[in-house]
């Protein structure tokens, strides 16, 4: 089993819908959870962190946790074309973070 | 500006020769992570370093090398026995080891193997 799996995409959504994005791992004692986006042949962008259970809001991003079931979901409000790009669940580990293999996002304009 | 840097952005390697990546950082970050990106698939693991002149291996660290004698700068050797280099690397830091401490990201090198 992975740490950590990511729907496997490619998602597509239209311009102005909410992308939805999820993510799994394995760790149950993981205390912090991270989405990173990265831009086609661009490094990985800390974009929200998330260490509690329930939601976090950042302007049209919102992470949410859910230990128990461990879970952490990050969602796209009024996507945009900018938003495009493929996004890297991180879950904190001992001494590492370990990656998703990430879901690619296309917002069609 | 404050930063992570890493060069060069593009490198190209002969087979059987050793090259080295650089980075920098002036954040005055404790850790200091080197990760490695194939298409299609997230990042690996290769060495990190909690503090100066200490480092670990991480998951793939085999036929790579790194040193840490000072705390800006973590370079990473990838040397002739690693067998499959081609690929996009990343250099990362953070302030400390605990939990809530953000990793960043530097630009990356992209290195082929002609």
């Amino acid at each position: 089993q992975k740490e950590v799996e990511q729907n496997s995409g490619p998602l597509s959504v239209p311009e102005g819908a909410i992308a939805s994005l999820n993510c799994t791992y394995s760790d149950r004692v993981s205390q912090s959870f991270f989405w990173y986006r990265q831009y086609s042949g661009k490094s990985p962008e800390l974009i929200m962190s998330i260490y509690s259970n329930g939601d976090k809001e950042d302007g049209r991003f919102t992470a949410q946790l859910n230990k128990a079931s461990q879970y952490v979901s990050l969602l796209i409000r009024d996507s945009q074309p900018s938003d495009s790009a493929t996004y890297l669940c991180a879950v904190k580990g001992d001494y590492k973070l370990s990656f998703g293999a990430g879901t690619t996002v296309t917002v069609r304009a | 500006d404050g930063g992570i840097t890493q060069s060069p952005k593009y490198l190209f390697r002969k087979e059987g020769q050793n090259v080295t990546l650089s980075c920098e950082q002036n954040l005055n970050h404790d850790a200091m992570y080197w990760y490695r990106q194939d298409p299609g698939q997230g990042l690996r693991l290769i060495y990190y370093s909690q503090i100066v002149n200490d480092f670990q291996k991480g998951d793939i660290a085999e036929g790579y090398s790194v040193s840490r004698e000072k705390k800006e700068s973590f370079p990473l050797t990838v040397t002739s026995a690693q067998k499959n280099p081609t690929a996009f690397y990343l250099c990362a830091s953070k302030p400390g080891l605990e939990f809530y401490n953000e990793q960043f990201f530097g630009p990356g090198t992209r290195l082929t193997v002609l």
